[in-house]
């Protein structure tokens, strides 16, 4: 089946610690997304990447950083400086550039601190 | 960045009756809005997609009305059942392929 795979599903950071979140699809998506979910909060964007070698800060980029080095892979990398990293994390692709097309997500990284 | 406001609070109602969720927007232009569910510990699956010149936009038991005037998104269920359970997502089209997320409302259907 296509489809976004993230993994791990769950991840515990310990202080200091740089930890990196995988995002794979294979829809042959253009454009992918990083979104944070806190609850009572919407997804706010972090990065998001329209083609491959190529992405932009969200809302929220500040202690995150990604690569688009292959059109099926967007890892997010979850570094020491964002100091508030517990959340839900969730992973998306969008395939067509007509505007509103619709996102498809994976079942997303939950991330805590040791 | 300008916020989607979605019923904070959580909507109980009971098997069978329509479930009727609103979305408020803001001013950008041309509207576009999304809606979908989202289960606990899952990512959201997309529902419908409504556009500014449309009115209503219907799949089964799922309508979704847009009025410009208001600014205004509601989404309905109707007959609703146990399994129609979760958090529903309105999104807004904001440009350059980007959509910005209410917090969602929970519902929760009673048998």
């Amino acid at each position: 089946d296509g489809g976004i795979t993230q993994s791990p599903k769950y991840l515990f950071r310990k202080e200091g610690q740089n930890v990196t979140l995988s995002c794979e699809q294979n829809l042959n998506h253009d454009a992918m997304y990083w979104y944070r979910q806190d609850p009572g909060q919407g997804l706010r964007l972090i990065y998001y990447s329209q083609i491959v070698n190529d992405f932009q800060k969200g809302d929220i980029a500040e202690g995150y950083s990604v690569s688009r080095e292959k059109k099926e892979s967007f890892p997010l990398t979850v570094t020491s400086a964002q100091k508030n990293p517990t959340a839900f994390y969730l992973c998306a692709s969008m395939g067509d550039r007509e505007p509103n097309q619709p996102q498809h997500f994976g079942d997303g990284t939950r991330l805590s601190i040791l | 960045s300008q916020k989607i406001e979605q019923n904070s609070e959580a909507l109980n109602i009971q098997e069978g009756k329509t479930a009727t969720l609103t979305c408020n927007y803001t001013n950008y232009s041309p509207a576009y809005l999304q809606w979908y569910r989202q289960d606990p510990g899952r990512g959201p699956v997309f529902l419908l997609l409504i556009r500014e010149n449309e009115k209503e936009k219907r799949k089964e038991r799922l309508k979704v009305t847009f009025d410009t005037t208001l600014k205004q998104s509601l989404f309905h269920i109707t007959a609703s059942q146990p399994a129609d359970s979760a958090t529903y997502l309105c999104a807004e089209y904001r440009g350059g392929n980007k959509l910005v997320f209410g917090a969602g409302t929970i519902l929760r259907v009673k048998s």
